[in-house]
C-alpha cells in the first residue's frame, strides 16, 4: 500500500506570493492534518480535514487555509507568503476511527523556502 | 496552549551506551506517542501509551507514561548508529491533533 504522497517536494517562493501544496492520503485514510515544522517552533498543527470538512484547528492566521476533496486528498494554501513561513510542511493521514490511540502516518513533506 | 518540553534537547553519544529522554508538560493527556523523524522524511510512530503509569517496550527501547498521564520517558539500551535521529513527543488531546514537543536530536557515534 502507497504511503502519504506530497507535492510538490521543494518550493521556493518570494514575500507576498500565495502556494498551494497537496497530500494523496493512505487508500481507506478519511482523515487529514496538516503541521508546519521549523527549527525555532517545532512541529506546530494546522488544521484537520475530514469527509471534506475542517475538523479541528490550530493556532495560525487567516492566511493558511485548506481543503479535501471528496476522494480524501487535500490540499493546504498559503497566501501573501512571508519569510517566516519557511518550514517543513507535513501532511498526516488516519484512517480516522475516533481512537486517542489512532496512528497517524506522515508523509515526506514539502520544503517551502520564502525569499 | 499545552507544551511539551522535552530534555536534553541534544544528545551525542558512543555506541553501546543507554540514554533517556524526558517529555514534560504541565496538562494532562489522553494519550502520548513518540515518534523518529529522520532527515528528508516526516515522523514515523514508535509507540502510543495510554494508561498512566504504562511501560512498553519496543526491543531496545523503553517507555514509560507518568501516573499522572503528564509526563513520559523513553529509555534505549545499548544505542546503535541506526538509533540516530529526531525523537518527538507528542501528547493527543483529540485524536488527530497532536501537539509535538520540542524535540530531542540524537546521535548514536560508532
Amino acid at each position: 500500500k502507497a504511503g502519504v504522497t506530497q507535492t510538490p517536494r521543494y518550493l521556493i517562493k518570494t514575500r507576498g506570493q500565495q502556494v498551494t501544496l497537496s497530500c494523496s492520503p493512505i487508500s481507506g485514510h478519511r482523515s487529514v492534518s496538516w503541521y508546519q515544522q521549523t527549527p525555532g517552533q517545532g512541529l506546530q498543527f494546522l488544521f484537520e480535514y475530514f469527509s471534506e470538512t475542517q475538523r479541528n484547528k490550530g493556532n495560525f492566521p487567516g492566511r493558511f487555509s485548506g481543503r479535501q476533496f471528496s476522494n480524501s486528498r487535500s490540499e493546504m494554501n498559503v497566501s501573501t507568503l512571508e519569510l517566516g513561513d519557511s518550514a517543513l510542511y507535513l501532511c498526516a493521514s488516519s484512517l480516522a476511527l475516533g481512537s486517542n490511540q489512532e496512528t497517524q502516518y506522515f508523509g515526506p513533506g514539502t520544503r517551502l523556502l520564502v525569499l | 496552549t499545552q507544551l511539551l518540553e522535552q530534555s536534553p534537547q541534544f544528545l551525542s553519544i558512543q555506541e553501546g551506551e543507554n540514554l533517556t529522554v524526558y517529555c514534560n508538560s504541565s496538562s494532562v493527556f489522553s494519550s502520548l506517542q513518540w515518534y523518529r523523524q529522520e532527515p528528508g522524511e516526516g515522523p514515523v510512530l514508535l509507540v502510543t501509551v495510554v494508561t498512566g503509569g504504562e511501560v512498553k517496550k519496543l526491543k531496545r527501547l523503553t517507555f514509560q507514561f507518568g501516573d499522572a498521564r503528564k509526563d513520559s520517558s523513553l529509555h534505549i539500551t545499548a544505542a546503535q548508529p541506526g538509533d540516530t535521529g529526531l525523537y518527538l513527543c507528542a501528547g493527543a488531546p483529540g485524536a488527530n491533533n497532536l501537539f509535538f514537543g520540542t524535540g530531542t536530536r540524537l546521535t548514536v557515534i560508532p
